[in-house]
C-alpha cells in the first residue's frame, strides 16, 4: 500500500483565496483524521471521520474551514477565505478502525500551507 | 479532557549513547493507548512504539523501549545506541480505547527535539 497520500505537498496562496487540501487514506481504513501543526499550538485535531461520517469537528477553528469525505477513499479540507494565520502544516491520517486491536494512526506527509 | 506534557523541548545525546525522553499525561480513564511518534525533517510522522495501558510489561522495539508508570501517569522513551538517523522531533500521544465523539483522536504533547552529536 502506498500509505496515506496528501496533495499538494506545498501550497502558497494569497490571502482571501480558497484553498483545498486533499487526502487519500489507506484502503480499508475507516477512520480519517485531519490535524494541523503549528509552532505555537503543536499538533491539534481539526476533524475526524468514521465510515465517511464526521464524528468530531470541534477542532475546526471557524466557519472558514470545512471538510468532506464523499467516499471511503477521498477527503478534502477547504479553507475559504484563507488568512495568513492559517499558515501551517496540515496532516491527514487514517486508522483501521475502532476495534481495540487496531489503534495506530498512519500519517500522510502533510501539506505545508503558506498564506501571504 | 486528556492532556499530554513533554517537559523537555530539546535534548541532545552523543552517538551510540542512551537517551531518555520524558512524557506525562493526565486522564481519568483506566484503559487507553500511549504512543511515541517520530517526525524527522522530512515531516513524516512515524510510529516508534505503542503501549496498551492494561499491559504491565513495557513495550520494546529494537533500540526503543518505554518505561510506563501507570500510577504516576508517566511514559518515557529510551533510545539505546543512538544513531544519527534518530535525530528528529519526538511526540508522545494518548488515545482513548472508548468510541464516542472525540475519543478516537490522538492527543499530542508539544514534542522534544532530539539532536544526535557525532
Amino acid at each position: 500500500d502506498a500509505g496515506v497520500i496528501q496533495s499538494p505537498r506545498h501550497e502558497v496562496t494569497e490571502m482571501g483565496q480558497e484553498v483545498t487540501l486533499r487526502c487519500k487514506p489507506i484502503s480499508g481504513h475507516n477512520s480519517l483524521f485531519w490535524y494541523r501543526q503549528t509552532m505555537m499550538r503543536g499538533l491539534e485535531l481539526l476533524i475526524y471521520f468514521n465510515n465517511n461520517v464526521p464524528i468530531d469537528d470541534s477542532g475546526m477553528p471557524e466557519d472558514r474551514f470545512s471538510a468532506k469525505m464523499p467516499n471511503a477513499s477521498f477527503s478534502t479540507l477547504k479553507i475559504q477565505p484563507s488568512e495568513p494565520r492559517d499558515s501551517a502544516v496540515y496532516f491527514c491520517a487514517s486508522s483501521p478502525g475502532t476495534g481495540n486491536g487496531n489503534t495506530e494512526a498512519f500519517f500522510g506527509q502533510g501539506t505545508r500551507l503558506t498564506v501571504v | 479532557a486528556q492532556t499530554v506534557t513533554q517537559s523537555q523541548p530539546e535534548m541532545s545525546v552523543q552517538e551510540a549513547e542512551t537517551v531518555t525522553l520524558s512524557c506525562t499525561y493526565d486522564t481519568s480513564e483506566s484503559d487507553y493507548y500511549l504512543f511515541w511518534y517520530k517526525q524527522p525533517p522530512s515531516r513524516q510522522m512515524i510510529l516508534v512504539i505503542r503501549q496498551e495501558a492494561y499491559k504491565q510489561q513495557n513495550a520494546t522495539e529494537n533500540r526503543f523501549s518505554v518505561n510506563f508508570q501507570k500510577a504516576a501517569k508517566s511514559f518515557s522513551l529510551k533510545i539505546s545506541d543512538s544513531q544519527l538517523g534518530d535525530a528528529a522531533m519526538y511526540f508522545c500521544a494518548y488515545r482513548s480505547v472508548r468510541f464516542f465523539q472525540g475519543a478516537q483522536k490522538l492527543v499530542f504533547g508539544q514534542g522534544t527535539r532530539l539532536t544526535i552529536n557525532p
